[in-house]
């Protein structure tokens, strides 16, 4: 079946550590998608990248790192100057009639 | 200013009821625009795109205002079910996906 796949679903940082969330699709898109979403709030873009080595910040990307080496993946780098990390992470990507694909995501937890 | 801006909710209404709810955008060169739901702590599902000329899906009617950057979804006849988050999305020029904050809808019996 196509579709996202994000890894892990559960995620703890140590202080101090970078730690990284996988995003895979077998859907042959090119447009992918980061959002970072905290209880209670919408949706909030980190980062997108249109195509292959290729990509933009979104709203809040300081703290994080992402890229985009080849088509299936888009695995984003949580680092250690993001000083409140803990939150609810998407992945997505954008099919025919501007759809977004999403996996289940990955809740990242600090200890 | 945040790119899309929602009403903050919450809506509690009695099932039957018509409920709307209203999205602005700040970019006017965004280029289109959709009503996603989302269920607690699941991804978010398209409900529907939303077209110049205004779009019906069943009880579900969505509609754009171009020229005060406005989109609005009207629900008739709510069900029980229909209780979730209501989440505005915008596409930008570069093809950004840009998310309001949400509007929580609870149906009560």
């Amino acid at each position: 079946d196509g579709g996202i796949t994000q890894s892990p679903k559960y995620l703890f940082r140590k202080e101090g550590q970078n730690v990284t969330l996988s995003c895979e699709q077998n859907l042959n898109h090119d447009a992918m998608y980061w959002y970072r979403q905290d209880p209670g709030q919408g949706l909030r873009l980190i980062y997108y990248s249109q195509i292959v080595n290729d990509f933009q910040k979104g709203d809040i990307a300081e703290g994080y790192s992402v890229s985009r080496e080849k088509k299936e993946s888009f695995p984003l780098t949580v680092t250690s100057a993001q000083k409140n990390p803990t939150a609810f992470y998407l992945c997505a990507s954008i099919g025919g009639r501007e759809k977004l694909f999403f996996g289940s995501g990955t809740q990242l937890s600090v200890l | 200013r945040k790119e899309v801006e929602q009403d903050p909710g919450p809506f509690n209404v009695p099932e039957g009821a018509t409920v709307a709810f209203n999205c602005t955008y700040s970019n006017s060169a965004s280029q289109s625009f959709f009503w996603y739901r989302q269920d607690c702590r699941k991804e978010p599902k398209l409900l529907m795109s939303v077209y110049s000329s205004g779009n019906e899906d069943g009880r579900f009617t969505a509609q754009l205002n171009r020229a005060s950057q406005y989109i609005s979804l009207l629900i008739r006849d709510s069900k029980l079910s229909d209780s979730a988050t209501y989440l505005c999305v915008v596409r930008g020029g570069r093809n950004d996906m840009r998310f309001g904050a949400g509007t929580r809808l609870t149906v009560k019996p």
